[in-house]
Parts: C-alpha cells; structure tokens; sequence
C-alpha cells in the first residue's frame, strides 16, 4: 500500500518570506512524486514532479523540492512568497507499475501582506 | 487548445435523484480518473479507466458508476446510493508517457439539497 503525509493542513507565511510545505510518503516500491497547486473552485495544476535522478527538482512559479529517499520525504520550498502563492498544495505520489495516483490531504499556503 | 472540460460546474440536485457528471479530454489520453474532493480530506480516487471498455473501482466507488465508450469521454453518475454526495467532483487524465502527471478538469460541484 502506499500513502502520503502531509503534516500541515495551513501555513500562514508573511510576503516575501521563506517557506516549506512537508509531504512524507510511505511505498514498498520506487516512487513519481509530484506537488499540485489548488486555487479556490478550480482544477489542479502541475508544480514540479520527481522522476529519477537529481534529487533538486525545480518547478513553475520558483517553487523547488527535495526529494530524499532515506526519510521518504518530497518537501516543498519557496524563497520568497508572493500574495498570488495563496492557494492549496497536494503532494502525490505513483508507485512504479501502478495506474493509481495518491494524494495527501493538502496544505493551504496563506499568505500575509 | 487542449484539455479536459468537466461539465456542469455548478449542479443543485434534489435527494434520490441519480445525477450525471460529463468529463470530456482531448489530449488523446488513455488513462481517465474521478476524484472526489471534501474540506480537509485532500483527494479521493472514485474510479479510473486505463482504455475503452475497461474500469476499475477506486477506494470510494460505492454509490458511484461510470462508462468508458470512448476514448475521450469519462461520464460519471452519482447514484441515490451514495449516502453525501455534495462535494467537488474532479476528473483527470493521464497520458502514455507512464509518469502519472495527472491533468484536471475546472471540476463540478454538487450540492444535494
């Protein structure tokens, strides 16, 4: 079985402030993972994926992640948040070999002006 | 352009009524999915179909039926069987590469009054 964590369901951050969104995921087998962002009654869109080979992953908007195998961990960064970041982030994760994409219960970025 | 439209957006229903989501692609994708999103629960996978003619059920697909006559088209039926089905509906797909990004539709939401 696989799952994903995310540990924060909000994170209030001021503009122009650093900040990490925590995902960790649980799988037996090798892993995709991906961030997606929400913002209010619409679709998700693609942050960043990690696939194989450089752990660093960058993505659209300056986000980037790091994908680190020994605390099974796909943390989010920002340097530096803009008022347009606030939405919700899902982290979520595909085993190889499998259809099924799982998601985490997402985090909602606030950002204060 | 290409993408996946979701229709209706906004949907009232009364209780009992079976009700039907339209969720149509055209990025030549084979793999379609329903989620099911509620507050705080992140993303929930209702059903998937990886080809024509061929689904499976997700984690919550009781109460919940879908077809899959054409390659472009995923319509799912929210039966009187399901106990609360006011929620945002979302469909995706995915598409050969095997990576499972996932691509969304604007989504549809139900309230059942």
């Amino acid at each position: 079985a696989q799952s994903v964590t995310q540990l924060d369901s909000q994170v209030p951050v001021f503009e122009e402030a650093p900040v990490e969104l925590r995902c960790n995921y649980s799988s037996s087998v090798s892993v995709y993972l991906f961030w997606y962002v929400q913002y209010p009654n619409q679709g998700l869109q693609l942050l960043l994926k990690y696939l194989s080979g450089s752990t660093l992953v960058k993505g659209i908007n300056g986000f980037e992640a790091e994908f680190n195998k020994s605390q099974t961990s796909f943390h989010l960064r920002k340097p530096s948040v803009h008022i347009s970041d606030t939405a919700e982030y899902f982290c979520a994760l595909r085993s190889g070999g499998y259809q099924k994409v799982t998601f985490g219960t997402g985090t909602k970025l606030q950002v204060i002006p | 352009d290409g993408g996946i439209t979701q229709s209706p957006k906004y949907l009232f229903r009364k209780e009992g009524q079976n009700v039907t989501l339209s969720c149509e692609q055209n990025l030549n994708h084979d793999a379609m999915y329903w989620y099911r999103q509620d507050p705080g629960q992140g993303l929930r996978l209702i059903y998937y179909s990886q080809i024509v003619n061929d689904f499976q059920k997700g984690d919550i697909a009781e109460g919940y039926s879908v077809s899959r006559e054409k390659k472009e088209s995923f319509p799912l039926t929210v039966t009187s069987a399901q106990k609360n089905p006011t929620a945002f509906y979302l469909c995706a797909s995915s598409g050969g590469s095997g990576t499972g990004e996932l691509f969304f539709g604007e989504g549809s939401r139900l309230t059942v009054l």
